[in-house]
């Protein structure tokens, strides 16, 4: 079993959709979630942190459910410059702190 | 235009064959990563160094692979030989302390590598 699953999608929205991801992790003890962001052809950068509070940040919403032991990532009124890869992004456990990610999940907004 | 810089950002080579990348980090960054990205995956660890020590290298293939950091800085990832499976991105983060602080790593563009 990955340490980290996502639907790799792709999720075909108009403008303006709301939209949402989900991803699981295996390891419970599992430290610290991040969703990073992954244009075509280019490297992955850090989209926000996310916290067992819920974590919002404008149209971006990011939420965890340690119980289920997954993360999810809410997109509002999506654009099309929200169109790339969203990568779920966890540390795996405290003797290993380097950044596990899952394959992503492609997103593609539509005029 | 990412901080991290890495060189070459393409390479082709024939199977056999050894590859080397290199990367800097951003200045004053102590921990440095290797990771691999498959066409359709996520990255992939291959290696931490905090300095020049290595931190994590368990998924790091080392009866072909090998990386170092001699000196703190930059780095030096070596294929040897190459295999067709090796074609990926090769990319490169560095981040100012361990990632667990701010989960935020800065990638560089990556090295592209096609193995014939």
């Amino acid at each position: 079993r990955k340490e980290v699953e996502q639907d790799p999608g792709p999720f075909n929205v108009p403008e303006g959709a709301t939209v949402a991801f989900n991803c699981t992790y295996s390891n419970s003890a599992s430290q610290s979630f991040f969703w990073y962001r992954q244009d075509c052809r280019k490297e992955p950068k850090l989209l926000m942190s996310v916290y067992s509070s819920g974590n919002e940040d404008g149209r971006f919403t990011a939420q965890l459910n340690r119980a289920s032991q997954y993360i999810s990532l809410l997109i509002r009124d999506s654009k099309l410059s929200d169109s790339a890869t969203y990568l779920c992004v966890v540390i795996p456990f405290m003797g290993r702190r380097a950044l596990t990610f899952g394959s992503g999940t492609r997103l593609q907004v539509q005029p | 235009e990412a901080e991290v810089a890495q060189s070459p950002r393409y390479k082709i080579t024939e199977k056999s064959q050894a590859v080397a990348f290199w990367c800097d980090p951003i200045s004053g960054h102590a921990t440095l990563y290797w990771y691999r990205q498959i066409l359709g995956q996520g990255p992939e660890l291959l290696v931490q160094f905090q300095d020049e020590s290595v931190v994590d290298d368990s998924q790091l293939p080392k009866d072909r692979f090998s990386a170092e950091r001699l000196k703190g800085v930059d780095s030096t990832l070596k294929i040897q030989p190459a295999e067709l499976g090796d074609s990926a991105m090769y990319l490169c983060a560095s981040s100012l302390s361990g990632a667990g602080d701010t989960g935020e790593l800065f990638f560089g563009e990556g090295s592209r590598l096609t193995v014939l």
